[in-house]
């Protein structure tokens, strides 16, 4: 069956960085886009980017761009994401999932937590 | 960018009735190179990640049970429980995958009443 296993919770302090793991397994990687949405204490869904597992070109929300780095091993099916200068707002539960154009997996999720 | 828009963003129902949760885009989500809508249903329960409910705006993925419904086409579409149960009570979000940055609406959170 398809997983999206997810690295472990991270507290880091403002303006340092965070690289989030996401290994997969039950699929061919390289045939789909990982996702990567965030979601905020309390708050909805927000779109982070994604990353196509065959050719590893990048799309990433405005918001995020020149802050977030996305990367896959196809060796070792692993998506990876890297966000950088981190503030207070960036505290928040980090999802990968596959597209298979809707999204029909996601990882479990990890806590990033923000804080001096 | 699409901007999803849902309503109500709570509503508590009884046990056994129906719920209706309404999702508006901005533009039309339907794609002529699929001839489909691309709208996403979700289920979010408390401490888990976002779970498939219905894609194509009205096909229900497999073993979510029949009393999920979805409906819609271009820019407006609904979530429908037609008898709702406890195991239910979750946000739900529909999300459009029409284009990029994919977006999602602000979520509706169903309660028992």
């Amino acid at each position: 069956q398809v997983q999206l296993v997810q690295s472990g919770a991270e507290v880091q302090k403002p303006g340092a960085s965070v690289k989030v793991s996401c290994k997969t397994s039950g699929y061919t990687f390289t045939d789909y886009h990982l996702h990567w949405v965030r979601q905020a204490p309390g708050e909805g869904l927000e779109w982070v980017g994604c990353i196509n597992g065959n050719s590893g070109g990048t799309h990433y929300a405005q918001k995020f761009q020149g802050r977030v780095t996305m990367t896959r091993d196809t060796s070792s099916s692993t998506a990876f994401m890297d966000l950088s200068r981190l503030t207070s707002d960036d505290t928040a539960l980090y999802y990968c999932a596959r597209e298979t154009w809707f999204y029909d997996s996601w990882g479990q999720g990890t806590l990033v937590t923000v804080s001096s | 960018d699409i901007v999803m828009t849902q309503s109500p963003d709570s509503l508590a129902v009884s046990l056994g009735e129906r719920a209706t949760i309404n999702c508006t885009s901005s533009q039309s989500v339907f794609h002529s190179s699929t001839n489909k809508n691309h709208l996403a249903w979700y289920q979010q329960k408390s401490g888990q990640p976002p779970k498939l409910l219905i894609y194509w705006a009205s096909t229900r993925e497999s073993g979510v049970p029949d009393r999920f419904g979805g409906s819609g086409s271009g820019t407006d579409f609904t979530l429908t429980v037609s008898s709702l149960q406890a195991e239910d009570v979750a946000v739900y979000y529909c999300q459009q995958y029409c284009g990029l940055p994919r977006t999602f609406g602000q979520g509706t959170k169903v309660e028992i009443k």
